[in-house]
Parts: structure tokens; sequence; C-alpha cells
């Protein structure tokens, strides 16, 4: 069964470094999306993502914040100077482009990110 | 972004059918009510979505009221790993929609 992948699953970093998080949605999919949960907290939407431009996104996604699809695999999220309150679970979802009635989001694994 | 209520847990014995209720009283016509669950945590997975008819799948059946202000999912025959947050959705249907997550229920099951 396809699935969505994200890399790294664990990620340390020092306050103000840039990070990367990386996800290969699942291969047919067009709409692509990042969330975060911060521990103990709901899961929070950040960015969708079509045609290679944002569709939307909320106040948390800022200009610290940038998504891309590089290639024809990866969707990825940079964090340019990451904080304190930045340390959190960030979930990529992917779903299809379908003239039907279906909105189901596939969620990976998802990359704990710890800043220090 | 029309809200939901749902209880934050509720207990279930392992092989009853767990029914957990959702209030969505602000739902407009064209928004669709989605659940899904997160284990541990694992990212959230999909279970079933509706839009006024009773509906079932694999995992679960969802059961909306005829003035759609309410919703029941029911796993009909619980085990444990059945034990997650369960999250209802409201939310259009087409196109790069964001799911706008709730606390959820935390359904446990016992042995």
């Amino acid at each position: 069964e396809p699935e969505v992948t994200q890399t790294p699953s664990h990620q340390v970093t020092q306050m103000g470094q840039e990070v990367i998080l990386r996800c290969v949605p699942i291969s047919n999919h067009l709409y692509f999306y990042w969330y975060r949960q911060i521990l103990g907290q709901k899961v929070e939407f950040l960015v969708s993502f079509y045609n290679n431009e944002i569709s939307e996104k909320s106040e948390i996604f800022d200009d610290q914040f940038s998504v891309e699809r590089p290639d024809g695999s990866n969707f990825t999220l940079k964090i340019r100077s990451t904080k304190l309150e930045d340390s959190a679970m960030y979930f990529c979802a992917s779903s299809e482009v379908t003239g039907l009635v279906d909105n189901e989001q596939f969620f990976g694994p998802g990359t704990r990110l710890t800043v220090l | 972004d029309a809200k939901t209520t749902q209880p934050p847990s509720m207990d279930c014995a392992e092989g009853r059918a767990a029914n957990l209720p959702c209030n969505h009283s602000t739902i407009s016509g064209n928004e669709y009510v989605y659940w899904y669950r997160q284990i541990h945590s694992q990212g959230p997975q999909y279970i079933i979505h509706g839009l006024k008819n009773n509906e079932t799948n694999e995992m679960a059946s969802l059961i909306i009221t005829e003035d759609r202000k309410s919703s029941t999912l029911i796993l009909p025959h619980a085990t444990l790993r059945d034990t997650a947050v369960y999250y209802c959705i409201v939310g259009g249907f087409q196109g790069a929609q964001k799911l706008v997550f709730g606390q959820g229920t935390r359904l446990t099951i016992n042995p």
C-alpha cells in the first residue's frame, strides 16, 4: 500500500539554525500539506500546496517558513532560523486531485524536531 | 471553519461497539464530516467521511443525524489497537482543504 514517507524521523538542532524537513508524498497525489503538533497539543495546519504554489497558509506559517517541491517526488519544509517554540512533531500529508467527493489526506509518520 | 465538540475521553470494553459522538451544529450545507484518528504520536489516519447519508467502510460506520448537527462514529468490534485519539472534523470536499483538528476524544479500549 502506498504511503507518505518523511525524513529524518528525529532532528535535533540549535536555535537559530536552518532545518529542512523532507517528505515524499504518494506518487499520484498532487495536494500536499504540512501540519505540526507541539507535544501534548492538537495538530495544527501550517500550509497547503498545489500546482507548485501555496494554496493556503496559517498564521503560524510566517516568513521563517517556506515550502518547496524541488523535484517530482520530494516536498520540503524549511525553517530558516529555528526558535525553541518550533520544537514539535511535523507531519506531511498528501491527497489526490479528484473531481469526486474525497478529501482523504494520507499522513506521514512525522519528523520530531527538537530545538535546543 | 465549522467547530466540533467531542467528549475528551471515553472507555470501551474490547469486543464491544465503541460509539463516539460529535456535535457540529454550525456545519454548512456543503461541508462534510470527516473522522480521523491518531494512535499515540503517529500521523493521523483517515477513517471515514460523509455528507448526510450514513456511511460504512471496513473500519467503521458513520451515522449523521437528519439535521446534520451531530454524528456518531461506530467501531463495531473494538480491539486494543483501536485505542487512540479520534477527531471529528468538518470541512470542504475538494481541493487543498486544510483539516482543522480539535482536541478529539481519547478512546481507551480495555481488555
